[in-house]
């Protein structure tokens, strides 16, 4: 069955740069989008068609793709970010929705 | 502006069938071009996508659950719903239900969520 595959943990000091990446053999077709989750809350769209930052999100939070990995850029990390970030695509037919396992990242 | 409810009761009983409603204000849910998805989480895991409802009423099932899962809508056009069935306790954890923007095949989003509902499956 497909898959997306996400590191399990990033780590990053405030201020600094955190890179989360995703990885499947469907993502050159199709597009990705991901999804902030907080302790005991709804997972949030932070990022969709690869780059696209819904109205409200921060302009640090910025999306990119190359082949089958796309990435999700966190700027500038702040302590709010701390979260678990989860990407999102389809397999190649467009037909089935698969999450990745999700990526904690930790601001130290 | 859209907003998603869920409800629905918080204990289910194993070999039984686990019945949700999502609440949906702001647009009918038959609104031409309109999804709406079901989405789980068990208890400190990932997400898993449960299926998709299409405005016109067509359903698209994940595959591991097709078997035991239909999703519909009621005629009021504001409640969708989620019936799984022979649940076992694989199936606790916190149900969401969601728009689900779908777009040309290759683009597909959920926004917004709902708050969900922890479900838990147990004698």
């Amino acid at each position: 069955s497909y898959e997306l595959t996400q590191p399990p943990s990033v780590s990053v000091s405030p201020g600094q740069t955190a890179r989360i990446t995703c990885s499947g053999d469907a993502l050159p077709k199709q597009y990705a989008s991901w999804f902030q989750q907080k302790p005991g809350q709804a997972p949030l769209l932070v990022m969709y068609k690869d780059s696209e930052r819904p109205s409200g999100i921060p302009e640090r939070f910025s999306g990119s793709s190359s082949g089958t990995t796309v990435t999700l850029t966190v700027s500038g990390v702040q302590a709010a970010d701390e979260a678990d970030y989860y990407c999102q695509s389809s397999d190649n037919s467009g037909t089935y929705v698969i999450f990745g396992g999700g990526t904690k990242l930790t601001v130290l | 502006h859209l907003q998603l409810q869920v409800s629905g009761p918080g204990l289910v009983r194993p070999s039984e069938t686990l019945s949700l409603t999502c609440s949906v204000s702001g647009v009918s849910i038959s609104s031409v071009g309109y999804k709406w998805g079901w989405i789980r989480q068990s208890p400190g895991k990932g997400l898993e996508w449960i299926g998709t409802l299409y405005y016109s009423g067509i359903t698209s099932y994940n595959p591991s659950l097709k078997s035991r899962v239909s999703i519909s809508a009621d005629t009021s056009d504001t409640q969708f719903f989620l019936n799984l069935r022979s649940v076992t306790a694989a199936d606790t954890g916190v149900y969401y239900c969601a728009r689900h923007f779908y777009g040309d095949g290759v683009e597909n989003w959920f926004d917004p969520w709902g708050q969900g509902t922890l479900v838990a499956v147990s004698s």
